[in-house]
């Protein structure tokens, strides 16, 4: 069975800071990973995903994630954060033949000016 | 950009009574989702629909819940009769096939 653990329900990082959102999945099968943000009362955005070819992903905004096998991790990086990153940030692993999403608590990120 | 559409953004009902939630999914797309996040709580997968039927559902997804494709463009959600516990934001979602899909942006169903 597959599942989805976030460390740390909120991260706050100052302005310009690095940010780093942890993740680290279980999966009895090679995962498919993702991470989606959520702005304030809005949907579901896909920020990047890993389908087992780089294990650095880069995706939108700036963000990348790498997979890291051995460690079952797949951390969210932004080197230098923005005010308009505050939003929360979900990782999730896909299972099963109709690729359905498992899903992490979600990582509120908090940026300081 | 395609998007997954869904409506209504926000809908109030009493318990007890019938629900339908709505969503256009991108046009090419063949695969559809429903998941659903109570308020603080994770996002969980409910029901996914291929080539006219459920292909897989949680157990969530108990007699209380249908799903239907009601025509060649529309994915709707129904919940029979809602409790107090459904109250909960529902994403839509479809994709071409393969992993990561598209997402609407939700509506919010509070039940009363």
């Amino acid at each position: 069975a597959q599942s989805v653990t976030q460390l740390g329900s909120h991260v706050s990082v100052s302005e310009g800071a690095l940010v780093l959102l942890r993740c680290n999945y279980s999966s009895s099968v090679p995962p498919y990973l993702f991470w989606y943000v959520q702005y304030p009362n809005q949907g579901l955005q896909l920020l990047l995903k890993y389908t087992s070819a780089a294990t650095l992903v880069k995706g939108i905004n700036g963000f990348e994630a790498e997979f890291k096998k051995s460690e079952t991790s797949f951390h969210l990086t932004k080197p230098s954060a923005h005010m308009s990153d505050a939003a929360e940030y979900f990782c999730a692993v896909s299972a099963g033949s109709n690729y359905q999403l498992i899903w992490g608590a979600g990582t509120k990120l908090i940026i300081k000016p | 950009e395609p998007e997954v559409t869904q409506t209504p953004s926000h809908q109030v009902t009493q318990m007890g009574q019938e629900v339908i939630l709505r969503c256009v999914p991108i046009s090419n797309h063949l695969y559809f989702y429903w998941y659903r996040q109570i308020l603080g709580q994770k996002v969980e997968f409910l029901v996914s629909f291929y080539n006219n039927e459920i292909s897989e559902k949680s157990e969530i997804f108990d007699d209380q819940f249908s799903v239907e494709r009601p025509d060649g463009s529309n994915f709707t959600l129904k919940i029979r009769s809602t409790k107090l516990e459904d109250s909960a934001m529902y994403f839509c979602a479809s994709s071409a096939g393969g992993p990561g899909y598209t997402f609407g942006s939700g509506t919010r169903l509070t039940v009363v």
